[in-house]
C-alpha cells in the first residue's frame, strides 16, 4: 500500500481568500498524480491528471503544480468562494497502474 | 449521457443477510473499481476490474465478492453482511486508469 498523505487535514478560509494545499506521494517510479473536487453528499470528480514533472494544469480559480522528484503536488485556489466547499482529494497510481490509492483528504471551509 | 450508475442509493441489512450492489457505466470503460468509504479512513479499494470477465483484490477485500461478466457492469456482493460492512460504497470506472475515474453517486449501507 503506498503512502499518500495531504496536509492540512482541514481548513477553514474567509470568502476572497487564497489557499493551497499539500499532497505528498513516493517520487519513485512516478506515472501520475490525480487531483479529485468531493463536495458533500455528491461523489468525487477529477479535477486534474499530472504526468510530467514541473507540469502546472488549471481550471477556474483551481490550480495545480506538481514535482515529481521530490513528491510533492500543490493544489492552489485563487479567491475561495463558499461553493470551493469540499474534500480535496488526491491519488496515486499503484504499481501496475491499474488502481490509485487516495489520500485522505484535505477538508476546505470557506465562509462567507 | 449517465456515466456511473449504481443502484440502490440507501440499503438497511440485518447481520447475516446478503445483498448484491449494481454498478453499470455507459462510458465503455476497461476499468471498473468498488471502494468504500470510512470516517477518518479516506476511500479503500476492495476489489477492481480490468475488463469483462477478470476481476482482483484491493486493499480490503474480505467479506466481499464481485463479477463483471459484462463490460458495463460490475456488481460487488455480501454474502453475509456483517456490522463492520456499514459503510458509503462508491463505483467507479476508468479508461484504462490513463484518466480521471467517474464515479458513482455511492450506496449508503448500514448493516444492523
Amino acid at each position: 500500500i503506498l503512502n499518500v498523505e495531504q496536509s492540512p487535514q482541514s481548513l477553514h478560509v474567509q470568502e476572497g481568500d487564497s489557499t493551497n494545499f499539500t499532497c505528498s506521494f513516493p517520487s519513485s517510479n512516478f506515472y501520475a498524480l490525480h487531483w479529485y473536487r468531493w463536495e458533500t453528499a455528491k461523489s468525487p470528480e477529477a479535477l486534474f491528471v499530472m504526468t510530467l514533472n514541473g507540469d502546472e494544469k488549471k481550471k477556474g480559480r483551481i490550480s495545480a503544480t506538481l514535482n515529481t522528484k521530490e513528491g510533492y503536488s500543490y493544489l492552489y485556489i485563487k479567491g475561495s468562494q463558499p461553493e470551493d466547499s469540499a474534500t480535496y482529494l488526491c491519488a496515486f497510481p499503484n504499481s501496475g497502474y491499474s488502481t490509485l490509492t487516495f489520500g485522505k483528504g484535505t477538508m476546505l471551509l470557506v465562509s462567507p | 449521457n449517465a456515466g456511473v450508475t449504481q443502484t440502490p442509493k440507501f440499503r438497511v441489512l440485518k447481520t447475516g443477510q446478503s445483498m448484491t450492489l449494481l454498478c453499470a457505466q455507459d462510458m465503455n470503460h476497461e476499468y471498473m473499481y468498488w471502494y468504500r468509504q470510512d470516517p477518518g479512513m479516506g476511500l479503500r479499494l476492495i476489489h477492481y476490474s480490468v475488463g469483462e470477465g477478470t476481476t482482483a483484490k484491493g486493499e480490503v477485500p474480505d467479506g466481499y465478492n464481485v463479477s463483471r461478466l459484462k463490460k458495463q457492469n460490475f456488481l460487488l456482493g455480501l454474502e453475509s453482511a456483517a456490522p463492520s460492512q456499514t459503510s458509503v460504497y462508491f463505483c467507479a470506472s476508468s479508461d484504462r486508469g490513463l484518466n480521471g475515474y467517474t464515479f458513482g453517486s455511492g450506496t449508503r449501507l448500514t448493516v444492523v
